[in-house]
């Protein structure tokens, strides 16, 4: 398979701490993305980080990229309650729009 | 960006039944996709849904079974057919703009269940 493994599978922290959840995948990749799916329904991008690029910031959201080990790591600052969900890292390749999405982190946020 | 509407949003079938889902993108896009998601489970790519020619699909899916179609730029269409209870899951519509656009939107899911 294809797919990219994600660890931990479940991660459980208090609000205020930092979550960090980590990506690896196989093959030569063009970008990589992180989505978030709330009760397994619709995903919801976060951030997108292409394979020129090692770091990338968005609100409380830190992305880093390291195409020499195919891993991706994604930092939550100072995690809410709300922050709960399960979060998908997905490789895009060259000349394809298809992604490939990881086997995912369940992240539990306790107030 | 893109608002995608996916109808049903649930639904439970007898075995041997087909199910149509519906995808609605409320501006035209390049690109649409199928996913399913089992319980639990990541997402796995069904098909590519291409305008006005038939569908790619990924390895171990077919055309018999998620016959798909995509009569124009906002909408397609996944059947799930002559269906067992292995098929119960989560479909998921998804759009992108095209390579100048990487990121995908995704409508809500139908959440399959069959009996």
């Amino acid at each position: 398979s294809q797919q990219g493994e994600e660890d931990p599978q479940a991660l459980s922290i208090q609000e205020g701490e930092n979550a960090t959840m980590n990506c690896s995948y196989k093959t030569s990749i063009n970008n990589l993305q992180w989505y978030r799916q709330n009760s397994g329904r619709g995903l919801v991008h976060l951030i997108l980080i292409r394979s020129n690029e090692r770091e990338k910031h968005s609100g409380r959201l830190r992305v880093t990229l390291d195409t020499s080990k195919k891993s991706s790591s994604l930092l939550i600052t100072a995690s809410r309650a709300a922050d709960t969900a399960s979060y998908f890292c997905a490789t895009g390749r060259y000349n394809t729009d298809k992604l490939i999405f990881g086997t995912g982190t369940r992240l539990q946020v306790f107030p | 960006s893109a608002v995608i509407s996916q109808k049903p949003s649930r639904d439970i079938c007898q075995r041997g039944t087909s199910l149509t889902i519906q995808c609605q993108v409320d501006s035209q896009v390049t690109m649409m996709f199928w996913y399913r998601q089992q319980p639990g489970q990541s997402l796995t790519l069904i098909a590519t849904a291409n305008q006005g020619s038939e569908a790619t699909y990924e390895s171990g899916f077919v055309i018999d079974k998620f016959p798909i179609s995509r009569p124009n730029l906002t909408f397609s269409t996944l059947t799930v057919s002559n269906m067992s209870p292995e098929d119960s899951s989560i479909y998921l519509c998804s759009a992108s703009g095209g390579t100048q656009d990487e990121k995908l939107f995704f409508g809500s899911g139908t959440q399959l269940s069959v009996l």
